[in-house]
């Protein structure tokens, strides 16, 4: 079945420090979503990623969908305190099953003041 | 989100009882899914409604079972738990796709369930 792998598992930084994190897929998506999971809360959508090469930018935050669209990223600058979390990629394979999503591991983000 | 609501919030419960996690959304939504949540595993599907007639196994159904008693009402049950059925568990709820891109899914607020 389809599999979604992210990376990296943990990333800590100071605050003022960039972070990106990268999700692959196994199988060629129709598009990608990202979720933000502030710690003891739940999933909380950030963005859709529809086409190949898409780019995307929320404020601080830059999401990238390949060209292949079989993986995606997002970069964070200049992170704040309030960036502490655990980001997650999920994938929509498509077909028959459109808009079931598989997730990525997610990236837990750590911020040090 | 209020708009999804789950019951119980926190169960503790023992190996080989039966038990059921409710899901409600005003939301409206058509489509709902059932996830466990366990560290460095990410969000597993376990089981998937698209309408009130429409159930799919998700990836990792073995073990439970759910109903869909009405289109706002999501039900997953554990027949028998077993300790590795410790986890967090949450309730999503979407509308239907449009054009290419799927719909948000929107989130409960987990249960936290341990089986001892």
């Amino acid at each position: 079945g389809q599999q979604v792998m992210q990376i990296p598992q943990y990333q800590h930084v100071q605050e003022g420090e960039d972070f990106t994190t990268y999700c692959n897929s196994s199988t060629t998506l129709s598009n990608i979503q990202w979720y933000k999971q502030r710690p003891g809360g739940h999933p909380v959508f950030l963005i859709q990623l529809v086409k190949s090469g898409e780019v995307k930018k929320q404020k601080r935050l830059t999401f990238q969908f390949g060209e292949a669209k079989k993986n995606s990223s997002l970069h964070i600058t200049a992170t704040q305190t309030t960036d502490v979390g655990t980001y997650f990629c999920a994938g929509d394979a498509g077909g028959t099953s459109y808009g079931k999503l598989t997730f990525g591991q997610g990236t837990i983000l750590t911020v040090h003041p | 989100d209020a708009d999804v609501t789950q019951t119980p919030r926190n169960r503790i419960t023992k190996t080989g009882k039966r038990i059921m996690l409710e899901c409600s959304q005003t939301k409206g939504h058509d489509r709902m899914y059932w996830y466990r949540q366990d560290p460095g595993l990410g969000l597993r599907l376990i089981y998937y409604s698209f309408d009130v007639k429409d159930i799919n196994k998700g990836e990792i159904s073995d073990g439970y079972s759910v109903s869909r008693q009405a289109q706002a009402k999501f039900s997953l049950s554990l027949e028998s738990a077993i300790p590795n059925q410790t986890a967090l568990y949450f309730c999503a709820t979407s509308d239907l796709p449009v054009g290419q891109g799927a719909r948000e899914q929107y989130f409960g607020p987990g249960t936290r369930l341990t089986v001892t």
